[in-house]
């Protein structure tokens, strides 16, 4: 089962910052927070991931509470093309740890 | 980012035949290879977990004789849905990974049975 629970849709103007919640109230230690999205009918994009600081790269920023329980996903200035399903996942970095997907949250963006 | 290619995008099929499906990292060694499986307006479903030179390992009610993983290389994995039937019908997805890098999805390939 997925360790993550996302609301599942969200609207945001174009040309506005999204931010999206996850709540990950049971990560343990040596998990990350990982974000991809998928555009419809297309196969998932990595965005972004970390472990408990902040990160930044040139598709968004994440920032994780201090307790690490949750996370949001910021994507600075939103377009129509950023509209797609969300998926915030915790697991280890190691290769063979298992990616289970949760339902997501499907973001609108607005014109 | 990494590359991961799937083959083919779609695939239309007559229902007991077999299809095949390659998912292929063009970039890097791909130590682990995933499948997942989508229905329509759904999440994506976790089937398979397979390691290079290693029998895949089966998530829970997955039959593991109709969905046939082989990870014969580091670059190459392939699912074999065998004697499809229309209830296969799905969007079926590879991910790549190694211990160096986050995982990479292919594009999907869509599978129609009729």
């Amino acid at each position: 089962d997925a360790k993550t629970t996302q609301p599942p849709s969200m609207d945001c103007a174009e040309g506005r910052a999204a931010n999206l919640p996850c709540n990950h109230s049971t990560i343990s230690g040596n998990e990350y927070v990982y974000w991809y999205r998928q555009i419809h009918s297309q196969g998932p994009q990595y965005i972004i991931h970390g472990l408990k600081n902040n990160e930044t790269n040139e598709m968004a920023s994440l920032i994780i509470t201090e307790d690490r329980k949750s996370s949001t996903l910021i994507l600075p200035h939103a377009t129509l093309r950023d509209t797609a399903v969300y998926y915030c996942i915790v697991r280890t970095p190691q290769g063979n740890d298992k990616i289970i997907f949760g339902k997501g949250t499907r973001l609108h963006i607005l014109p | 980012g990494a590359v991961v290619s799937q083959h083919p995008s779609w695939v239309i099929c007559k229902s007991g035949t077999s299809v095949k499906i390659e998912c292929r990292s063009l970039d890097f060694q791909a130590t682990t290879m995933f499948w997942y499986r989508q229905f329509p307006k759904q999440s994506l479903m976790l089937m398979a977990t397979s390691n290079e030179g290693s029998k895949a390992t089966y998530e829970q009610g997955v039959e593991k004789d109709k969905f046939l993983i082989n990870h014969a290389s580091l670059t190459l994995s392939t699912l074999t849905v065998t004697s499809a039937h229309p209830e296969d019908s799905s969007f079926y997805i590879c991910s790549a990974t190694n211990s160096n890098t986050e995982a990479f999805f292919g594009q999907g390939t869509r599978l129609t049975v009729v």
